[in-house]
């Protein structure tokens, strides 16, 4: 299985709304990332775990809150989002943090803020 | 990490070779070069990546200069399906960042 699957795959939600994004990978990875991209833009990093514990945060809103319950699982947190977050959300893993080896990403979850 | 320079977009032929250049001036000694490539929306999917040496996989063959400024990705036989934006990213080896750069848009033209 090498997969990273995220869940919903499309979501929409109102400003005073409270969701979270799923990511979930049986690789045994122990780094696990999440990117936000906007149209027509490349992916921009916004938080890295790294053996369960968050590692890298991009000075990215606290509206937007991580958590990795376990080595499988990364969410993502929204609360108080604004129109401007509306944005394709992109999670990846990699097996560690002191490996020269590729990430690999999920399809993403659409998120829609109204 | 090691800024990325790539041309926006690029044209190619269906069947004929793709060779899609990044500079990357900056680099440093420990710092991969590795390329991943984005289908309409997509997820990223990795290609390949190098340290000095050149590397071929079944996806494509990855070309990186002597001085390591520079690199070219080359898709020998490229389709359709390989119409998609590509993206160059130099990764520090014992860190975990993956930044993207701007990318390079790639249409394959029948």
């Amino acid at each position: 299985d090498t997969e990273v699957t995220q869940t919903p795959k499309h979501l929409v939600m109102g400003m005073t709304n409270k969701k979270s994004l799923k990511c979930e990978q049986h690789m045994g990875h122990r780094a696990m990332y999440w990117y936000k991209q906007k149209a027509k833009k490349p992916p921009e990093l916004m938080f890295v775990y790294s053996y369960e514990k968050l590692s890298i945060n991009e000075s990215v809103p606290s509206r937007f809150s991580p958590e990795c319950p376990n080595s499988s699982l990364l969410n993502l947190h929204l609360h108080a989002l604004q129109p401007e977050d509306s944005a394709l959300y992109l999670c990846a893993s990699r097996p560690g943090p002191f490996m020269n080896t590729e990430a690999f990403f999920g399809q993403g979850t659409r998120l829609t803020v109204v | 990490d090691a800024k990325t320079t790539q041309p926006p977009s690029m044209d190619c032929a269906e069947g004929r070779a793709a060779n899609l250049p990044c500079n990357h001036s900056t680099i440093s000694g420990n710092e991969y070069v590795y390329w991943y490539r984005q289908i309409h929306s997509q997820g990223p999917q990795y290609i390949i990546h190098g340290l000095k040496n050149n590397e071929t996989n079944e996806m494509a063959s990855l070309i990186i200069t002597e001085d390591r400024k520079s690199s070219t990705l080359i898709l020998p036989h490229a389709t359709l399906r390989d119409t998609a934006v590509y993206y160059c990213i130099v990764r520090v080896f014992n860190f975990n960042k993956f930044y993207f750069g701007s990318g390079t848009k790639l249409n394959v033209k029948p």
